[in-house]
């Protein structure tokens, strides 16, 4: 059973440009979660898709946008990146229920260096 | 700011010690709450949780977490370590009165010395 996939594992980009992070959720999940962690702090929560759609977003502005496909998988795009953008950036999957918080599967991430 | 607070970053101990991890939230009203874990090289996996009902709950791996309403506390203990404890220990919470979106706290590094 295929846990949460993420890629790339590693990248790099350099001020400006724009990345887009990919993600598989576990199988028979519906819900996708993403968090960004910086060196020494807890994750903070992006945003959620679930049906396709944005259901909930954390404090991020709108050069973080995402997206997600009919069979669940999920991009997260970041627009004209900062050196502050670089960090762990964690996909996590759940089923729908209450608020698709009751138990995440994380992947191992992307590390994201801007330079 | 409401937020989860953990009080200690780092944490030390021999094999055989007690382990307690401290977490705090400022959240109101009704909350979820979690431990996560993170073993080197490995990913976030969630080690137990509450919801409601005996305040006082288990998890894996020997771990156990008490919910104290009155204190906005959800601190995480393990009676005896194991040099394999060493991990990367996370709370979070999930709160209604901040949209049921989850908030880790920053973390607490904890090194068991075998």
């Amino acid at each position: 059973d295929a846990g949460v996939t993420q890629s790339p594992t590693h990248l790099i980009k350099t001020r400006g440009q724009q990345v887009t992070l990919r993600c598989s959720p576990k199988s028979g999940h519906d819900t996708v979660s993403w968090y960004q962690q910086a060196l020494g702090q807890g994750p903070q929560f992006i945003f959620q898709y679930y049906e396709e759609e944005e259901r909930q977003r954390g404090n991020f502005p709108d050069r973080f946008s995402g997206h997600q496909f009919p069979n669940y998988s999920s991009e997260l795009n970041v627009n004209a990146l900062l050196l502050g953008d670089s960090a762990l950036y964690l996909c996590a999957s759940s089923l729908s229920g209450t608020g698709g918080h009751e138990k995440l599967f994380f992947g191992s991430g992307t590390q994201l260096s801007v330079l | 700011a409401q937020s989860v607070s953990q009080h200690n970053h780092h944490v030390i101990l021999s094999e055989a010690a007690s382990l307690e991890l401290g977490c705090n939230y400022s959240y109101g009203g009704t909350v979820n709450l979690f431990w996560y874990v993170q073993y080197p090289g490995q990913h976030l996996q969630l080690l137990l949780k509450y919801f409601s009902g005996d305040p006082l709950v288990k998890g894996i791996k020997g771990f156990e977490a008490e919910f104290i309403k009155s204190k906005f506390s959800f601190n995480l203990r393990k009676p005896s370590v194991q040099w394999s404890d060493t991990a990367e220990y996370f709370c979070a919470v999930n709160a209604k009165a901040a949209g049921n979106k989850l908030t880790f706290g920053g973390g607490t590094r904890v090194l068991v010395k075998p």
